[in-house]
């Protein structure tokens, strides 16, 4: 089975600019959930998604955002990106509570 | 949500030493996991472990569900062994909150 697949790898963007990442969990698993990894607040939750409807969020302003389509595969989109928003962005996807994670995106805003 | 502390948040080890990684956390919890988090950035899932004792290889846990807490054990450390260890809880759904994490170090 293919793991978790997160595109792009790498990013860079200007301030005020957006930007939108994507996610494809493993066959199967209708759960995925999005985690921003930063040195000083550690790993955050954004949100999780199960059969296309948003099922928990974090505590992040609403320039996140994000959605999961009809075959399970998930994108989140950041507005206005700051400089703050620099960060390694994973995506988790689960069956049955275990979470398995893709190799992230690490954005860079400039 | 659930609190949830690890510690310690540093530790060096030489090759082939044993230890123990503790996660403490405030509530009782439904979903508790470990993982390993490699220097590429990559999270591995190490346990899947709300209560009982799990064995994987060199690597087992305990999770101790009426007392609050979880161990980690790593025996016959390797270098590849090196990176950050998290515990996390759940959140709601399959949502986690994440420990500090610790950092280890395996030294040859």
């Amino acid at each position: 089975k293919a793991g978790v697949t997160q595109t792009p790898r790498y990013l860079i963007k200007t301030r005020g600019q957006q930007v939108t990442l994507s996610c494809s969990p493993i066959s199967g698993h209708r759960s995925v959930s999005w985690y921003q990894q930063t040195p000083g607040q550690g790993l955050q939750f954004l949100f999780e998604y199960f059969s296309e409807t948003q099922r928990n969020k974090g505590n992040f302003p609403g320039r996140f955002s994000g959605r999961q389509f009809s075959n399970s595969r998930s994108e989140m989109n950041v507005s206005t990106l700051e400089l703050g928003d620099s960060a390694l962005y994973l995506c988790a996807s689960s069956l049955q509570g275990a979470a398995f994670f893709g190799q992230g995106t690490r954005l860079t805003v400039v | 949500g659930i609190q949830v502390e690890q510690s310690p948040p540093d530790l060096i080890l030489q090759e082939g030493a044993n230890s123990t990684l503790r996660c403490n956390f405030s509530d009782s919890v439904n979903n508790l996991q470990w993982f390993h988090q490699n220097p590429w950035g990559q999270l591995i899932n190490l346990f899947y472990i709300p209560s009982g004792t799990k064995q994987n290889g060199r690597l087992s846990a305990t999770t101790v569900a009426t007392e609050r807490y979880s161990l980690l054990y790593i025996s016959s450390s390797q270098t590849t062994d090196s990176g950050v260890y998290f515990c996390a809880v759940d959140l709601g759904g399959y949502a986690l909150n994440f420990g500090k994490g610790t950092s280890l170090l395996v030294t040859p």
